[in-house]
């Protein structure tokens, strides 16, 4: 099982739709959470953290369930500009300082 | 403050050749890792550093060598160039794990392709 999943997608919506991606992780000690995007092409860059009692950033919402072991992106009023790749992001704890990534789920918003 | 650079942006290397990628930060981290991302993939970490003189192998690190002599540079080393390896290369840093939700910065990325 991999540490991080997420689905791929993509997931194709209409500007203006409400889009929910889930992302689920293996390590019950994991102890902090992201969501990055990134651009094609590009390197990933930091949306918004994950706080356990949820958290808001604009069209923005995030959610994190650490019994189920998963975490939410809930984006609102969907821009063209969301088009992206959006990475689930854990920091597995135990003593080991990296990040692990999830494969990202792609978004395409269209007119 | 430049963040992190990452040079060169492309590169082609044929089989068996060696080469380093640099990386460098300005923003004093004392974290530094890279990473691979293969397309349509998530991104792996090949090795990482939590201070200078200090170097750590991560998921996939054979290939790859790296050192850490400074704070600011976290070169990262291939030796005997295999297609396998072409990717992108992330190199990134990050400041103070023991706050948890600190943000890593990434560089640009380094496209490379083994022919």
């Amino acid at each position: 099982r991999k540490e991080v999943e997420q689905d791929p997608g993509p997931f194709n919506v209409p500007e203006g739709a409400t889009v929910a991606f889930n992302c689920t992780y293996s390590n019950s000690a994991s102890q902090s959470f992201f969501w990055y995007r990134q651009d094609c092409r590009k390197e990933p860059k930091l949306l918004m953290s994950v706080y356990s009692s949820g958290n808001e950033d604009g069209r923005f919402t995030a959610q994190l369930n650490r019994a189920s072991q998963y975490i939410s992106l809930l984006i609102r009023d969907s821009k063209l500009s969301d088009s992206a790749t959006y990475l689930c992001v854990v920091n597995p704890g135990e003593g080991r300082r990296a990040l692990t990534f999830g494969s990202g789920t792609r978004l395409q918003v269209q007119p | 403050n430049a963040g992190v650079t990452q040079t060169p942006k492309f590169r082609i290397l044929k089989i068996g050749q060696s080469m380093t990628l640099q990386c460098t930060q300005d923003m004093n981290h004392n974290y530094m890792y890279w990473y691979r991302q293969d397309p349509g993939m998530g991104l792996k970490l090949i090795y990482y550093s939590v201070g200078a003189g200090i170097t750590d192998k991560g998921e996939v690190p054979n290939g790859y060598n790296v050192s850490r002599s400074t704070t600011e540079d976290f070169p990262l080393r291939l030796e005997l160039a295999a297609p396998s390896q072409t990717s992108v290369y992330f190199c990134a840093s990050r400041h103070n794990p023991g706050q948890q939700n600190t943000e890593a910065f990434f560089g640009q990325g380094t496209r490379l392709t083994v022919v």
